[in-house]
């Protein structure tokens, strides 16, 4: 079945960038997903890339999307303490309405 | 746009009694998804729906566990009788199989359920 894997934990400081990684397993994979979740609260859509992309920028969001090694990154540029979250990747094939969720990476902003 | 909305917030119950979550989603959103998030098992999906109909439920753990969605606003999920081990966050999302979004999940705010 699909899988969605990230490392579990990530600790950069206040204005430095973030990469945020996460492999797949599913060749089929037409749309990825960056979620970020604050403590508490629900998962909030940050971004998305469509497989034919290599880069999506949004802000000081930038997606990467190495479709031969099924690898997408996010980067969070100057990072802030209000980035400090649980960011999830997510996959979906075209034609098909399940999204396969990573375990989450908790980024932890050291002011 | 309200955005989904579930309720109630939180609720803590003991183990056998009846739970109902409820779910509203994004009017205009044909798709509804219901997630549980824990610790040890992160985020699951448990059921979706497309326009009201269950498309997908391999998720639901046990037969404790139901889902009905009776109009295209307002979905429920039922645990009959409730266990400790059901204590997690339930989300609710929803998404359109149309417009420039289309297929995009959007997520509630959650149901913390805590089962003594």
């Amino acid at each position: 079945g699909e899988d969605v894997e990230q490392s579990l934990f990530l600790s950069v400081r206040e204005g430095d960038s973030s990469v945020i990684n996460c492999t797949y397993t599913d060749s089929s994979s037409t749309y990825l997903y960056w979620y970020k979740q604050e403590p508490g609260a629900g998962l909030q859509l940050l971004t998305y890339i469509f497989s034919n992309m290599d880069m999506k920028q949004d802000q000081r969001l930038t997606v990467l999307l190495n479709k031969k090694d099924k690898h997408l990154s996010l980067r969070i540029a100057d990072t802030q303490t209000g980035d400090s979250a649980i960011y999830f990747c997510a996959e979906r094939p075209g034609g098909y309405q399940k999204v396969t969720f990573g375990t989450g990476t908790k980024l932890q902003v050291i002011p | 746009d309200a955005g989904v909305i579930q309720s109630p917030r939180h609720e803590v119950t003991e183990m056998g009694q009846e739970v109902t979550l409820r779910c509203k989603p994004i009017s205009g959103h044909n798709s509804l998804f219901w997630y549980r998030q824990t610790m040890m098992r992160g985020l699951e999906l448990l059921i979706y729906f497309n326009n009201n109909v269950p498309i997908d439920d391999s998720g639901m753990p046990e037969d404790r566990f139901s889902a009905k969605m009776p109009n295209a606003s307002f979905s429920t999920l039922k645990i009959q009788p409730s266990e400790p081990r059901d204590s997690a966050v339930y989300f609710c999302a929803s998404s359109s199989t149309s417009g420039r979004y289309q297929e995009t999940q959007y997520f509630g705010p959650g149901t913390r359920l805590l089962v003594l």
